[in-house]
């Protein structure tokens, strides 16, 4: 079975100019999470995607960034326009409906992330 | 304000030995922990978890080890093996709704000697 995909892997862009980063997650996983990590501190969450709605936005850092689950299968993070301060590792993840598992069986499955240099 | 804290940016140990890791919080409503370990150019992947209920789990070489009253956890991987050799991050989450976000400290960087 397919992990989390994500692509591109890497990708280096001028600051002003968009970028879109898109996640495949595990079919069959209605829960899908977008992560960051900048400059190797803490992984920060950014949102959740039950299906095709948006769960929780709160780690959204402004209204240059904005994330997207047409049909609630695959998932897009678009930044635009980047700045410097958006570069680090973006890492996509998804997990099934915790309404259905034992909530001590549940864990995320993370994709290996895209690596944004905004320069 | 970080939440969820590793002070230990790196720790280097002998194979074979045992392995703590350490990771402290600060918010009372965190009920489930979790370490996750990261190869390079890899994402996280899942590890161990431990329920706010218990204060031991233990999988293989791996146990988790939960302190509320100190709002601490480690990790310890005993026989430590070269493949060990790793970031790990601790992480924490509030049952909250449906939302499965999770908090994460800035991770340990292991390394198993030979």
């Amino acid at each position: 079975e397919a992990g989390v995909t994500q692509f591109p892997s890497h990708s280096v862009i001028e600051k002003g100019q968009t970028v879109t980063l898109r996640c495949d997650p595990i079919s069959g996983h209605d829960n899908l999470y977008w992560y960051r990590r900048v400059m190797g501190k803490e992984i920060k969450f950014l949102l959740h995607f039950v299906k095709e709605s948006k769960q929780d936005e709160s780690g959204m850092p402004n209204n240059r960034f904005l994330a997207e689950r047409t049909g609630g299968t695959y998932s897009t993070l678009k930044v635009q326009p980047a700045e410097l301060e958006d570069s680090g590792v973006y890492f996509c993840a998804s997990s099934q409906d915790r309404t259905q598992g034992a909530w001590a069986n549940e864990k995320l499955f993370f994709g290996s992330g895209t690596q944004l240099s905004v320069l | 304000d970080q939440q969820v804290k590793q002070n230990s940016p790196s720790l280097s140990v002998q194979e074979g030995r045992i392995s703590i890791l350490n990771c402290d919080y600060t918010n009372s409503m965190f009920d489930y922990f979790l370490w996750y370990k990261k190869y390079p150019a890899e994402g996280p992947t899942f590890l161990i978890s431990i329920s706010s209920i218990k204060d031991k789990n233990e999988d293989g070489r791996f146990t988790v080890f939960l302190n509320k009253s100190a709002k601490h956890l480690s990790l310890h991987i005993v026989p430590s093996q070269p493949g060990d050799s790793a970031v790990y991050f601790c992480a924490a989450s509030a049952l909250s709704g449906f939302s499965q976000k999770l908090v994460f400290g800035q991770g340990t960087r292991l390394t198993i000697n030979p």
